[in-house]
């Protein structure tokens, strides 16, 4: 069964600064997705950022990019240039590639901005 | 419109009671799940269903069953609800080819 580690309940930082939320996960599949998922206060499931197993290219969404490091089983978000609306839960997520896709979440990463 | 709804958003019952949290989607997707959210545990996967037919149990399923009565609708029931499946509770649906789930925007249940 695959699992995902996230190893920061919570973090800060301030605003027009830069985080990096961490992530792990354990699997023995070769071809699956990795999602980094925005959870705000109205607890809408925000699809941030994705990657695919088999791209080498890390994946970049405007100020939310991913470091994939996919012999260490590592997927970490970076945010930029933080802003107050960047504030919300953040779970990082896998699933199998083939028919049998699931999510499987880790217990997320409680990110504040400040002012 | 929301392409996936669940209902209700909100909902507090009591022990014991039979509740059932519904879902819906204008996606046309053959697969929905259902999970459940608890503070510090993330998301985890009660039920899965890739088809009409096909319902499959996740890693908690006691206490739960569902029912897909459509493609486009599945259901979550607790037979007898308890304290402990007070939760927020997300249904979520994808394509046989999306590389994404798309989530309802939740149902808050509260067992008094």
């Amino acid at each position: 069964a695959q699992t995902v580690t996230q190893s920061q309940p919570e973090m800060s930082v301030q605003e027009a600064e830069t985080v990096t939320l961490s992530c792990t996960y354990d699997t023995s599949e070769n071809n699956y997705y990795l999602f980094w998922y925005k959870q705000p206060p109205s607890r809408q499931m925000i699809l941030v950022i994705r990657q695919e197993a088999y791209k080498q290219q890390n994946a970049t969404e405007n100020r939310f990019s991913v470091n994939f490091q996919k012999a260490a089983k590592s997927f970490s978000l970076k945010i930029s240039d933080s802003q107050l609306g960047d504030t919300a839960m953040y779970f990082c997520a896998f699933a199998s590639g083939g028919s049998n896709y699931k999510l499987t979440f880790g217990k997320g990463t409680l990110l504040t901005v400040n002012p | 419109d929301a392409d996936v709804t669940q209902t209700p958003r909100n909902r507090i019952t009591k022990t014991g009671k039979r509740i059932m949290l519904e879902c819906s989607q204008t996606k046309g997707h053959d697969r929905m799940y259902w999970y459940r959210q608890d503070p510090g545990l993330g998301l985890r996967l009660i039920y899965y269903s890739f088809d009409v037919k096909d319902i499959n149990k996740g890693e908690i399923s006691d206490g739960y069953s569902v029912s897909r009565q459509a493609q486009a609708k599945f259901s979550l029931s607790l037979e007898s609800a308890i304290p402990n499946q007070t939760a927020l509770y997300f249904c979520a649906t994808r394509g046989t080819l999306d590389t994404e789930a798309f989530f309802g925007q939740g149902t808050r249940l509260t067992v008094v």
